[in-house]
């Protein structure tokens, strides 16, 4: 079965680099996603990376996988007060997700 | 556009009573995903519908929940005699079709609370 995991908690100060780490257990992922959940709000798909891929960068976003020890994690570079919500990181297996619980990232001033 | 949207954002109940969860998916997606998130979890998968039928249900706790979407657009889930456990979000998601990178657009949720 799949088992996402992930730190639990992060403060960060505004203005420095955020990173949220994330293990996974199904080697045939093909792709793994960042999500953003912020209070009374959906989850929002912030980034993905495809299997074969070890880095993605979107603007502030920085995606970096290592297949062998199943490792992803999310950079966000200049974190801003707006970037404070639960980061969750998930897998995918054919259609299904499946979701680490959730990193609460604080930024403060 | 429109995107997901779930009714109601908020239910309570009393244990042993019968509820159902509406969602309306994004016009023209064809998959649609329910998955149920306790608190302080990640959501956690339920069932998966590729268009009227339900391609995999196996995420279900029992066989008192229930999915259906009898025309390829709303879903509704029923959950019959609920217990205090269920109490959870119930988190809808579609998408265009379950093929590529497959984003799910998620809808806000239904806050169930049994007591």
């Amino acid at each position: 079965g799949e088992d996402v995991e992930q730190s639990l908690f992060l403060s960060v100060r505004e203005g420095d680099s955020s990173v949220i780490n994330c293990t996974y257990t199904d080697s045939s992922s093909t792709y793994l996603y960042w999500y953003k959940q912020e209070p009374g709000a959906g989850l929002q798909l912030l980034t993905y990376i495809f299997s074969n891929m070890d880095m993605k960068q979107d603007q502030r976003l920085t995606v970096l996988l290592n297949k062998k020890d199943k490792h992803l994690s999310l950079r966000i570079a200049d974190t801003q007060t707006g970037d404070s919500a639960i980061y969750f990181c998930a897998e995918r297996s054919d259609y299904k997700l499946s979701f680490g619980a959730g990193t609460t990232v604080t930024v403060r001033a | 556009g429109a995107g997901v949207s779930q009714t109601p954002s908020n239910k309570v109940t009393e244990k042993g009573k019968y509820v159902e969860l509406r969602c309306d998916p994004i016009s023209g997606h064809t998959a649609l995903y329910w998955y149920r998130q306790s608190l302080g979890q990640g959501p956690e998968f339920l069932i998966y519908f590729q268009g009227t039928g339900a391609a995999d249900d196996s995420g279900l706790p029992n066989d008192r929940f229930f999915a259906v979407r009898p025309e390829g657009s709303v879903s509704t889930l029923k959950i019959q005699r609920t217990e205090r456990g269920d109490s959870a979000v119930y988190l809808c998601a579609s998408s265009p079709d379950s093929g590529g990178y497959n984003e799910q657009f998620f809808g806000p949720g239904t806050r169930l609370t049994v007591l």
